[in-house]
């Protein structure tokens, strides 16, 4: 069952820009997770953010949740070329199962 | 710590074919995760252990997969026969706790069923 929901499915930005990517989901959560994934290899997790916080920060990465609009953004600050991958938001539904999004590709050109 | 191995990295088979997937967990770590990610359909939760015991196998898609946990260290995904809609990039991964924790993914396996 889908649970979380990306938007774009792809963005392309210059480097040294910055990149937002967002996730809505449908039920209530207690925590949401963004992984990514660069081609060819598998999901690397970035940050988990509890539903008792509003936003988290991890070096150039900004996550924000909304509880009341059941919605988490990505903020990726000064983007690099490193940074081309594809952006997944990951949230547990009523199973306690870990649900992922169908991602955002994420290109930055140089 | 190694992370979590998967093995084959990539597997060309014939449609009806057995083809068997392999997976080392993370040491320590109590859930173990199957995943199968194609274009189409994204990331899907095929079937989790839980101390080597299966807890949900509801994204299994049919009868021709099997996966078996024999202990702590090991897990299998076992496709038989196999189809070409079977073709796409399996995926294991280990964690702590199933929902509050962070999954660890290992490499994938990438299947091609001829």
């Amino acid at each position: 069952s889908q649970q979380g929901e990306e938007d774009p499915q792809a963005l392309s930005i210059q480097e040294g820009e910055n990149a937002t990517m967002n996730c809505s989901y449908k039920t209530s959560i207690n925590n949401l997770q963004w992984y990514r994934q660069n081609s060819g290899r598998g999901l690397v997790h970035l940050i988990l953010i509890r539903s008792n916080e509003r936003e988290k920060h991890s070096g150039r990465l900004r996550v924000t949740l909304d509880t009341s609009k059941k919605s988490s953004s990505l903020l990726i600050t000064a983007s690099r070329a490193a940074d081309t991958a594809s952006y997944f938001c990951a949230t547990p539904n009523r199973d306690d199962k870990i649900i992922f999004g169908k991602g955002t590709r994420l290109h930055i050109l140089p | 710590d190694a992370g979590v191995i998967q093995s084959p990295r990539h597997e060309v088979t014939e449609m009806g074919q057995e083809v068997t997937l392999r997976c080392k967990p993370i040491s320590g770590h109590d859930y173990l995760f199957w995943y199968r990610q194609t274009m189409m359909r994204g990331l899907e939760l095929l079937i989790y252990f839980n101390n080597n015991v299966p807890i949900d196998d509801s994204g299994m898609p049919e009868d021709r997969f099997s996966a078996k946990m024999p202990n702590a260290s090991f897990s299998t995904l076992k496709i038989q026969p196999s189809e070409p809609r079977d073709s796409a990039v399996y995926f294991c991964a280990s964690s702590r706790i199933i929902s509050t924790d962070t999954q660890y993914f290992g490499p994938g396996t990438r299947l091609t069923v001829l």
